[in-house]
């Protein structure tokens, strides 16, 4: 089945820092999400890209749609104490039954005040 | 509104007992999921209900899982019996469009020993 490749695996890094990540697919999406997860809750969604190529901003995070279509990244400015998580791609092909996540492994984020 | 919910919040229960999950979608979202992850590794697609129909079951990983969703709103998944690689975070989503603005639950940390 379709697989992602999410790196890097874990990062730690000083508050203020640039952070960046990425995920890759041998197959093509027309659909990249990110999600955060935090301790005891569920993935919620941070970005959303629909068109290859398109670069979307949310604050202080940035996601572009590669254009293969087969990866994105993820870039987080000026890092700060609360950005701390689990970072997740999920690339997905809606239309006809479609419409299921597939996810990377996720990049555990911690960082140093 | 009020977001996905999920009872269970942690299970622990022994090798061979069954276990029921449940699953309360937002009001009104038609398109009910469930996902899993297993330590270490990527959030899984399991299932994925349209009202009360199974859409995708591609992901369920044997017979010993069964998903319903009566009525078409509230969702269960019971593991029976439960084995130990069944251990892990199992998480529900609710969307109102098929494929798009998914919103997962908590989830429910099932440990199996």
């Amino acid at each position: 089945g379709q697989q992602l490749n999410q790196s890097p695996q874990s990062m730690f890094i000083q508050e203020g820092e640039d952070v960046s990540m990425n995920c890759t697919s041998s197959s093509i999406f027309n659909t990249w999400l990110w999600y955060k997860q935090e301790p005891g809750e569920g993935p919620v969604l941070l970005i959303a890209l629909y068109k290859a190529g398109e670069l979307t901003s949310n604050g202080r995070l940035t996601a572009q749609f590669g254009i293969t279509r087969k990866d994105s990244f993820l870039n987080i400015s000026a890092s700060i104490p609360s950005d701390v998580g689990i970072y997740f791609c999920a690339g997905m092909n809606y239309g006809g039954s479609q419409g299921n996540l597939i996810f990377g492994k996720g990049t555990k984020l911690s960082v140093k005040p | 509104e009020a977001g996905v919910t999920q009872f269970p919040s942690h299970s622990v229960i022994e090798k061979g007992q069954t276990v029921t999950l449940r699953c309360d979608p937002i009001s009104g979202h038609d398109n009910l999921y469930w996902y899993r992850r297993v330590m270490g590794k990527e959030i899984k697609f399991l299932l994925h209900f349209v009202k009360e129909s199974k859409q995708d079951e591609s992901g369920m990983p044997n017979n010993r899982f069964l998903a319903e969703r009566t009525g078409g709103t509230y969702s269960t998944l019971k593991v029976q019996p439960a084995e130990l690689e069944d251990s892990g975070v199992y998480f529900c989503a609710s969307s109102q469009r098929q494929g798009f603005g998914y919103t997962f639950g908590s989830g429910t940390r099932l440990t199996v020993v």
